[in-house]
C-alpha cells in the first residue's frame, strides 16, 4: 500500500466549475500537508499549507484536512483555463531524520475548458 | 530572488551510458533535495543535504546514482550506468529551514 494516494483523473471540467482534488494517506507521523501545482514541463509550485485539521483558505483554494480520517482535500472555485495543470498532494512528518522529506501522491491532471 | 536552477533541461542517453546533472540552489538555502518524478508519478526524494553533508539517501540506488554537493552551495547527482527505468526528469528543490520547498525546472532524462 501507497503512502499516499491520490487520484490521477484526468479531470475536465468546464470554466467555472468548482474542483474537487482528493489525497488519502496511511501514514499518522505526516503532520504537514501541502498541495502544489505543476505546469507541464516546469517544477511544482506551492499552492497551499497546511498543519491542522480543519479548511484553510486563499483566494479561490481551499485546503481541507481531516486527520481523524486521513484525507484531504483541495476545492477550486470558479475554476480557470489557466489552472489547467496537474496537482499534486504533499505531505511530511514532523522531525527526525527524514525532516524536510516531502511525500507526493502521483497527481491528478486537470483540463479547465472555456 | 533568483529560482533553483538545473542545467542541462534535456538530455538523450543509451542505456549503460553515463549522465550528470547540475543544481544551483536559491542563495542562503542550506537544504537541498533531488527527487526523480516518473511520467505519470510525483516526485520521490532521492537525497537530502543539509549543507554539505547528506540526511537522507535511504531511496538512492547507490550502486549506480551518486550525488555531491561541495562547499554547501551547488550540487551535482551522477547514474553510471543508467538503465531504461531511468528515464524520469530529475528535480532539485531547496528550502530555508525546512519550511516551503522551492523546486527548479528539472531535467528531462530519456534512456534508449
Amino acid at each position: 500500500q501507497k503512502e499516499v494516494e491520490q487520484d490521477p483523473g484526468p479531470l475536465s471540467v468546464p470554466e467555472g466549475a468548482i474542483v474537487s482534488l482528493n489525497c488519502t494517506y496511511s501514514n499518522s507521523a505526516f503532520q504537514y500537508f501541502m498541495w502544489y501545482r505543476q505546469y507541464s514541463r516546469k517544477g511544482p509550485e506551492l499552492l497551499m499549507y497546511t498543519y491542522s485539521s480543519g479548511n484553510k483558505e486563499d483566494g479561490r483554494f481551499t485546503a481541507q484536512v481531516d486527520k481523524s480520517s486521513k484525507y484531504i482535500s483541495l476545492f477550486i472555485r470558479d475554476s480557470q483555463p489557466s489552472d489547467s495543470a496537474t496537482y499534486l498532494c504533499a505531505m511530511k512528518d514532523a522531525g527526525g531524520t527524514s525532516y524536510g522529506k516531502l511525500t507526493f501522491g502521483q497527481g491528478t491532471i486537470l483540463t479547465v475548458h472555456p | 530572488e533568483a529560482g533553483v536552477a538545473q542545467s542541462p533541461r534535456y538530455k538523450i542517453i543509451e542505456k549503460r551510458q553515463s549522465v550528470a546533472f547540475w543544481c544551483n540552489p536559491i542563495s542562503g538555502h542550506a537544504t537541498l533535495y533531488w527527487y526523480q518524478q516518473i511520467l505519470g508519478q510525483g516526485p520521490k526524494l532521492l537525497i537530502q543535504f543539509q549543507n554539505n553533508g547528506v540526511v537522507d539517501d535511504s531511496q538512492l540506488p547507490k550502486d549506480r546514482f551518486s550525488a555531491e554537493r561541495l562547499k554547501g552551495v551547488d550540487s551535482t547527482l551522477k547514474i553510471q550506468p543508467a538503465k531504461l527505468e531511468d528515464s524520469a526528469v530529475y528535480l532539485c528543490a531547496s528550502t530555508y529551514g525546512g519550511s516551503e520547498q522551492y523546486f527548479g525546472p528539472g531535467t528531462r532524462l530519456t534512456v534508449t
